[in-house]
C-alpha cells in the first residue's frame, strides 16, 4: 500500500507565477489536509478537504491560495502570483473515512522556492 | 484546541532512554494525545497515540498521568537515527463525534542524539 504521494518534491517559481502542488492520498483515504511549514517552524494547518468538498479552509490565506480534491485525481493546492514569502515546505496528509481515529499520514512534502 | 508546550531542544547520548514531556493544561475530555516524529526534509510520521495511563508500541511508550494535563514520550535506548523533531498534539481524533485533527504543530522538541 503506497503512502501519501506528493509531487513535485521541489518546485521553483519566479515571483508572479503560479504554483500547483499535487497530493495523492493513501489508498482508501478520502480525507486530505494541507499544511505549510516555514524553516525552523512547526506545520501550520491550511485546509481540510473531503472528496469534492472543502470542509475547513480557515488556515488558508484569503487571497491567491485555493485547494481542491476532485472526485477523480489528486488533491491540488494552487498558489497564484507567488511571492517570496510563499517559499516553504507544503505537506499533505490523508486519513481514512469517518468511523475511526483520525490518524493522519503525511507525504514527503513539496518544497517551493520563489525566486 | 488545547495548546501544548514542549522543550525546544534536548540532547542525549546513544543508548540512553529519552523522555520528552508535553504540557497541555487545557486538554478536553474527548481529546487524545498524539506524538509525531519529523526528520529533516520529510513529512511527520505518527509514533504513538493515547488517552490515559500508559500506551506502548514497538517504537515508544506514552505516559499520561491521571489529570491528563501532561504526557511523556519515552524513547528507549536511542540511536543516532532517532535524531529528529518530536511534536506533541492534542485533539479529538474521532471524526464521527464531530472532531478531527485540525491541528497546528508547535515548534516541537528537537532531539539531538550524540554518539
Amino acid at each position: 500500500n503506497a503512502g501519501v504521494m506528493q509531487n513535485p518534491r521541489h518546485l521553483v517559481r519566479r515571483r508572479g507565477q503560479e504554483a500547483r502542488l499535487r497530493c495523492s492520498p493513501m489508498k482508501g483515504h478520502s480525507h486530505v489536509y494541507w499544511y505549510r511549514q516555514l524553516p525552523e517552524e512547526g506545520l501550520k494547518f491550511m485546509v481540510y478537504l473531503q472528496k469534492e468538498n472543502i470542509i475547513d479552509e480557515s488556515g488558508m490565506p484569503k487571497e491567491r491560495f485555493s485547494a481542491e480534491f476532485p472526485k477523480e485525481g489528486p488533491s491540488i493546492l494552487r498558489i497564484q502570483q507567488v511571492v517570496r514569502g510563499d517559499s516553504a515546505a507544503y505537506f499533505c496528509a490523508s486519513s481514512p473515512p469517518a468511523g475511526g481515529t483520525d490518524t493522519q499520514y503525511f507525504g514527503p512534502g513539496t518544497r517551493l522556492t520563489v525566486l | 484546541l488545547a495548546k501544548t508546550t514542549q522543550p525546544i531542544s534536548m540532547d542525549s547520548y546513544e543508548g540512553q532512554e529519552v523522555n520528552i514531556t508535553c504540557s497541555h493544561n487545557n486538554i478536553a475530555t474527548n481529546d487524545y494525545i498524539t506524538w509525531y516524529q519529523q526528520f529533516p526534509s520529510q513529512g511527520p510520521r505518527f509514533i504513538i497515540q493515547g488517552y490515559k495511563t500508559k500506551v506502548t508500541n514497538e517504537v515508544a511508550s506514552l505516559f499520561i498521568p491521571a489529570d491528563r494535563k501532561s504526557s511523556t514520550l519515552s524513547l528507549p535506548r536511542v540511536s543516532l537515527s532517532d535524531t529528529a523533531v518530536y511534536y506533541c498534539l492534542v485533539g479529538d481524533p474521532f471524526r464521527n463525534s464531530g472532531g478531527y485533527q485540525k491541528v497546528t504543530f508547535g515548534t516541537g522538541t528537537k532531539l539531538q542524539v550524540i554518539p
